[in-house]
């Protein structure tokens, strides 16, 4: 099984700055790398799939990108409502794998 | 639009068994993978298997393998996980989720239903 590791587990900002979530994986899994954005009480949102694609309706202040076994999730320019648990997510050999999750608090 | 609304919240006794619905409309029900994530209170996310509505077939995580049963009724749309042998670290909220199109990404998720196991 595929184990990805999510760095740093807490990230303080303040709003307006710039986020840099890594999600590392313990081999590769090509582009098949997804991030989800939760906040308390919701279900998961889907953010960047493939790598770097972003899902209908995010802002561009959300890119991703990394192949292989190393990407990153950033976020441009933090916004209020961006205050939230991020997780990645690979596919491989039909079976799927989540990150333990960044939280990305307020300062 | 794409809706995927779950059955009410569960309250079980260890040794049960739940079983879980999600009714999907606004797409063609069987066109897409559907997939069972859940999360234990506090905790991230954790990917349980998902059923091809169209053939039936499934494919589960090893860890729940013998205990988890995914099944579909197209007639009504809706998608169905059942788990067995209950066990207090079952508690969770547990969510169904869309595959986008064999992408291996969950697109559209339901809004979840909180399982709690307790005697």
């Amino acid at each position: 099984e595929i184990v990805l590791t999510q760095s740093p587990a807490t990230l303080s900002l303040s709003p307006g700055e710039r986020a840099t979530l890594s999600c590392r994986a313990s081999q590769s899994v090509s582009s098949y790398l997804a991030w989800y954005q939760q906040k308390p009480g919701q279900a998961p949102r889907l953010l960047i799939y493939d790598a770097s694609n972003r899902a209908t309706g995010i802002p561009a202040r959300f890119s991703g990108s990394g192949s292989g076994t190393d990407f990153t999730l950033t976020i441009s320019s933090l916004e209020p409502e961006d205050f939230a648990v991020y997780y990645c997510q690979q596919r491989s050999n039909w079976s799927f794998t989540f990150g333990p999750g960044t939280k990305v608090d307020i300062k | 639009q794409v809706q995927l609304v779950q059955s009410g919240a569960e309250v079980k006794k260890p040794g049960a068994s739940v079983k879980v619905s999600c009714k999907a409309s606004g797409y063609t029900f069987t066109g897409y993978y559907m997939h069972w994530v859940r999360q234990a209170p506090g905790q991230g996310l954790e990917w349980m298997g998902w059923i091809n509505p169209n053939s039936g077939g499934t494919n589960y995580a090893q860890k729940f393998q013998g205990r988890v049963t995914m099944t579909r009724d197209t007639s009504i749309s809706t998608a169905y996980m059942e788990l067995s042998r209950l066990r207090s670290d079952d508690t969770a909220v547990y969510y169904c989720a869309r595959e986008l199109a064999a992408a291996g990404t969950l697109d559209y998720w339901g809004q979840g239903t909180l399982v709690t196991v307790s005697s």
